[in-house]
């Protein structure tokens, strides 16, 4: 039982570049999320999806564009790398309903230099 | 809107102090309550959880009780342990439709020996 996998586990881009940060979960979840977090700080949610072809904003979606084809993948694209966006990406899924426990990555470590 | 405040940290304690991380949170209705841990390099897992007022969530020692009254959900141990040293994350899920997962900043807990 894989859970939630991520790729890369690192990547280093240079400013402008641009990039897919992959995300596959084989537990038939409906909902996926995509949070950052930067040094020392708490999850910010940049995008979420309650089901394959839904898909909404988060707290900081700016810089960012995801898709939703399938129920497993849950793809992170960065079109122009900038610096403030140098941070550890982690994706999460979890069943549909109030109760149910998110189950998280190992998180993709992305510097922009 | 929903909310869920943590208490600042980090927090410093010596092998088999008490622990207490303070979670309140702000929700219509009534959420269900989570603390998540991440340990270093590695993503979010499930701590606990409670469901309802009342209920105790409990594991590896660990315990938090949903109080309505005060609208929090504390994080206790008895005596923590050098491997307790981790991010703690407190979280809710609202009961409305779209069942919406919130996450505190989290608590940084580094015990020495």
């Amino acid at each position: 039982n894989a859970g939630v996998t991520q790729t890369p586990k690192f990547r280093i881009l240079k400013i402008g570049q641009s990039m897919t940060l992959q995300c596959t979960q084989d537990m038939n979840h409906n909902y996926m999320y995509w949070y950052r977090q930067d040094p020392g700080m708490g999850l910010k949610l940049i995008y979420y999806s309650v089901g394959a072809g839904i898909t909404d904003k988060g707290e900081v979606p700016n810089g960012y564009n995801v898709s939703r084809s399938t129920t497993e993948d849950f793809p992170l694209r960065l079109e122009l790398a900038a610096p403030s966006q140098t941070s550890v990406y982690f994706c999460a899924s979890r069943d549909r309903g109030p109760n149910t426990e998110a189950f998280f990555g190992q998180g993709t470590r992305l510097t922009v230099v | 809107g929903d909310s869920v405040t943590q208490m600042e940290g980090p927090v410093t304690l010596s092998e088999e102090a008490f622990l207490t991380i303070n979670c309140t949170y702000t929700a219509t209705g009534y959420p269900s309550l989570f603390w998540y841990v991440q340990y270093p390099g590695e993503g979010l897992q499930l701590l606990l959880k409670a469901t309802k007022a009342d209920d105790k969530g409990s594991n590896k020692g660990f315990e938090a009780t949903y109080r309505k009254e005060t609208t929090s959900f504390h994080l206790e141990k008895g005596s923590v342990q050098v491997s307790d040293s981790a991010v703690y994350f407190c979280a809710l899920i609202d009961q409305t439709g779209a069942n919406n997962l919130f996450f505190g900043t989290g608590t940084r807990l580094t015990v020495i020996p």
